[in-house]
């Protein structure tokens, strides 16, 4: 399996600039999160999905977020306009019920990451 | 007060020490307890986990829990300088009708083993 896989992995771009960071999860999973990290505030729930509705956004910082879960394989996280305040690594894990050892944890896998810097 | 807490660290020891790291959580809800090990410019990994209160060893790392205090712990006998990572712990309630709940991060604590 080839894990969840982020898309683009570095980022540059400049502030008022539109951002779509992509994740595809893994294969038969029915839940996709997507979190935010800085070194001052560690890992931040984002939003999650499961089977493709949006369950919690209540972390998304602002309307300047959105994400979106068009069907099981893919999903986007846009930021417009984007600020120097939003540079961060961005993760995005899924997870599954029937997961590795079918027990009844929630185990997320997550990808590699894309780190953003708003110049 | 956030619903985890994690001993913020940086924390530096020499290689063969014996370590602790630890949590404590407000929501009398969590069931499983686990532990999540990131490695520099890498996503976070499962490390391993517990159900409940008690002890689960696995190699060098036993992870421990005890509700009635709500504190948790992870223990690292032996060190190595390939345990040098960031630890963070995660607890929660397990799923619902087959769909998953978010986890809580705590903050993260990041460990060197020196050699």
């Amino acid at each position: 399996d080839a894990g969840v896989i982020q898309s683009p992995r570095h980022e540059v771009t400049e502030m008022g600039q539109e951002v779509t960071l992509r994740c595809k999860p893994i294969s038969g999973h029915n839940s996709l999160f997507w979190y935010r990290q800085t070194m001052m505030r560690g890992l931040e729930l984002l939003i999650y999905f499961n089977n493709n509705v949006p369950i919690d956004d209540s972390g998304m910082p602002e309307d300047r977020f959105s994400a979106k879960m068009p069907n099981a394989s893919f999903s986007t996280l846009k930021i417009q306009p984007s600020e120097p305040r939003d540079s961060a690594v961005y993760f995005c894990a899924s997870s599954s019920p029937t997961g590795v050892d079918r027990g009844k944890h929630n185990e997320q896998f997550f990808g590699p990451g894309t780190r953003l810097t708003v110049l | 007060q956030k619903e985890v807490e994690q001993d913020p660290g940086p924390l530096s020891v020499p290689e063969g020490a014996i370590v602790s790291l630890n949590c404590t959580y407000s929501n009398s809800a969590f069931q499983y307890f686990m532990w999540y090990r990131q490695y520099s410019r890498k996503g976070p990994e499962l490390l391993m986990y517990t159900y409940s209160s008690g002890n689960k060893e696995d190699g060098r790392f036993t992870a421990q829990v005890d509700k009635s205090s709500k504190y948790i712990s992870l223990f690292i006998r032996d060190s190595q300088p390939s345990d040098s990572a960031t630890y963070l712990c995660a607890p929660e309630e397990g799923f619902s009708s087959g769909s998953a709940r978010q986890l809580t991060f705590g903050s993260g604590t990041q460990l060197t083993v020196l050699p």
